[in-house]
């Protein structure tokens, strides 16, 4: 069965202090794995398609990899508007391109 | 553009009372979709509509009844409303053209509660 987990839960920073979320996936023969950001009372927001094993993608203060098993997604010196839940999803090649597994996201809170 | 809207913003209903959910788009976009995100779990698809006229079920489509009558329009009904249908609902949408397989554009949701 197709699965996404995303760790941790939640994560507090300071501003200026990198770290990473991290987005675990089993899925038969992934066709994609997304990274949206979503704010408090909005819908998601698309930031990233990876595609292969190595690929990796950078809007801003965002980069995101990705290995054979899971995603990370890098926050370089995060800055307060950086506050939002980061939800993370793959694609199936059983799914198709209708079919998206989500995370339960990770909600980061930067402060100043 | 407005993207994708979606109508009310916020509803409670009594159980078993119904009501419908519209959604529109306004990027010409074949795909649309409907989702419920509930607290500690992810966004899991209820139906999705490959184009006009067409229907299909998702993930938890158990309770929901759909229609695409309109390319614009996807409307989500509730028949008979459960307090385990008490979920935040959004919908979403993306075009067919290569290059936009991946990306689904998603509108601001609709906060539902069941009593």
């Amino acid at each position: 069965e197709d699965q996404v987990t995303q760790s941790p839960e939640a994560l507090r920073l300071q501003e200026g202090e990198s770290s990473s979320l991290n987005c675990s996936y089993t899925v038969s023969g992934l066709r994609g794995l997304f990274w949206y950001r979503q704010d408090p009372g909005k819908g998601p927001e698309f930031l990233f398609t990876l595609y292969s094993a190595g690929e990796e993608k950078e809007k801003e203060r965002l980069k995101a990899t990705l290995t054979k098993k899971e995603s990370f997604l890098h926050i370089t010196a995060p800055k307060p508007e950086d506050s939002a839940t980061y939800l993370c999803a793959v694609q199936s090649a059983a799914g198709g391109y209708n079919k998206l597994i989500f995370g339960a996201g990770t909600r980061l809170a930067v402060h100043p | 553009n407005a993207g994708v809207t979606q109508t009310p913003k916020f509803r409670v209903l009594k159980t078993g009372q119904s009501m419908t959910l519209l959604c529109a788009q306004d990027m010409n976009h074949e795909y649309m979709y409907w989702y419920r995100q509930d607290p500690g779990m992810g966004l899991r698809l209820i139906h999705y509509s490959v184009g006009e006229g067409t229907t299909a079920k998702g993930e938890v489509p158990d309770g929901y009844n759909v229609s695409r009558l309109k390319k614009q329009n996807f409307l989500l009904g509730l028949e008979s409303a459960a307090p385990s249908q008490t979920s935040v609902y959004f919908c979403a949408s993306r075009g067919s053209n290569p290059g936009q397989e991946n990306e689904q554009f998603f509108g601001p949701g609709t906060r539902l509660t069941v009593l």
